[in-house]
This record gives structure tokens, sequence and C-alpha cells, in this order.
């Protein structure tokens, strides 16, 4: 199957900062990308798809200012929080795929906001 | 309303013996229909998948799945369990015309030696 690998796997960060997440498609290009975030124990929420060379659309209740994301080129999508706070401490998840119905997801990256 | 139930939230089971983790859709027509496993501290994989034809569904790791029209079901089976299924699993649907999944809320596996 296709690969998507994040970056990074881990980040810690102060209360206040801004951090970059990076979704790559390995071997395939990726028109769309999604973003999920996961809090413990529970299930994959989407936060928005990117679309490669135009903005990306937010699900209801993802603030577009703190969460932007940039789909530059066909094989990566970057996931930029801004003025992070503890409470956007999560494992972001990010998904692409070769078919309209089948997504492969990146590895996550697990954000710590102290 | 849209949505994918996994009804159970935890389940555990004994080395060796079989496992079945429900999960049942609502979306009006048949949409397409993932099981994905994750690991403490990782990314899905997926396991398998139904887009159309034979309902019996065979995937990776021994898993097997049926998909069942009538209950709106789409169970997930392996006949003997390993103490490295251990993990959470997802139930995912993305209706006919869509590409956006929708999650279950997932099961995690518990395997006991």
């Amino acid at each position: 199957g296709a690969v998507v690998s994040q970056h990074p796997s881990r980040v810690i960060c102060k209360s206040g900062t801004s951090v970059k997440i990076e979704c790559r498609s390995l071997d395939f290009q990726a028109t769309t990308m999604f973003w999920y975030r996961q809090f413990p124990k529970q299930s994959l929420m989407l936060m928005a798809t990117s679309n490669e060379g135009s903005k990306a659309t937010y699900e209801q209740g993802v603030e577009k200012d703190k969460f932007l994301i940039n789909h530059a080129s066909l094989t990566l999508s970057t996931l930029t929080v801004t003025s992070a706070h503890p409470e956007d401490s999560s494992f972001y998840i990010c998904s692409g795929g070769l078919e309209a119905n089948e997504q492969f997801f990146g590895p996550g990256t697990r954000l710590t906001v102290l | 309303a849209q949505s994918v139930t996994q009804p159970d939230i935890h389940i555990t089971v004994s080395e060796g013996a079989s496992l079945e983790l429900r999960c049942n859709y609502s979306y009006g027509a048949t949409p397409y229909l993932f099981w994905y496993v994750q690991s403490p501290g990782q990314g899905l994989q997926l396991l398998l998948k139904y887009f159309s034809g034979d309902t019996l569904v065979q995937g990776i790791k021994g898993f097997e799945a049926e998909f069942k029209r009538s209950q709106s079901s789409f169970n997930l089976r392996k006949p003997s369990v390993h103490w490295s299924d251990a993990a959470e699993y997802f139930c995912a649907v993305v209706p006919g015309g869509s590409y956006i999944p929708t999650f279950g809320r997932g099961t995690s596996l518990i395997v006991h030696p």
C-alpha cells in the first residue's frame, strides 16, 4: 500500500509557541490530505481537508486561525498549531489516498504543550 | 443521522481463542467499509476493506470480516488470537460518493496469556 510519513513523531513545546507538523506522501501524489486529532482512548476526529493549491476546508468547531494548513505540493501538507496551549496537546494524524475512497494514514505526531 | 457504532469499548480474550469485533453503520446506501488497527502511539494500519462483491473479506494478520447488508454490519473476526493482536480496532465507513471516512469509537482488545 501507499506510504504516508509524518514529522516529527513527538514534539514538546512551551505554551504560546507554534508547532509545525509535516505530512508527506512518499510514493504517490495526494491532491487531498486529511488531518485528524485523537484524544486518549478516543476515536479520530476529522479536523480539516487539505487541498493542494487551495484553501483547506475545516470541520465545524475547528479554528482555522489556530490550526493553519498548507498543502503546497502534491506530496506535502503541513499543519501548524499556532500559539499552542496545553489543551492542544493531542495525537495528530494525517492521511492521504490514491483512490477517492481509501485513505492511508501517517504514524501520527504526539504534541505535548507545557 | 449517519453513524458508525462499535458497541464494545473493551473486549478481553485469551490467547488462542476466537474473536469477533462488532461494527454497525447507519447510512442510506451501502458504503465502503474498513477495519483499521492501531497500536499504542502509532498510526492506523488497514486490516481489510469492503467495496463490493464477495461479502466475506480476507485481510492481513489472519483477520476477516463479513458484510451483512440486512443487519448493516461489518464484523471483524479472527479464529485464533495472538498476544500481538492486543491493540485498538477501528471500524470506518465512507459513504458512496464521498471520500471522508467516519470512524467508530474503537474497541480495545486485551489478550490474556
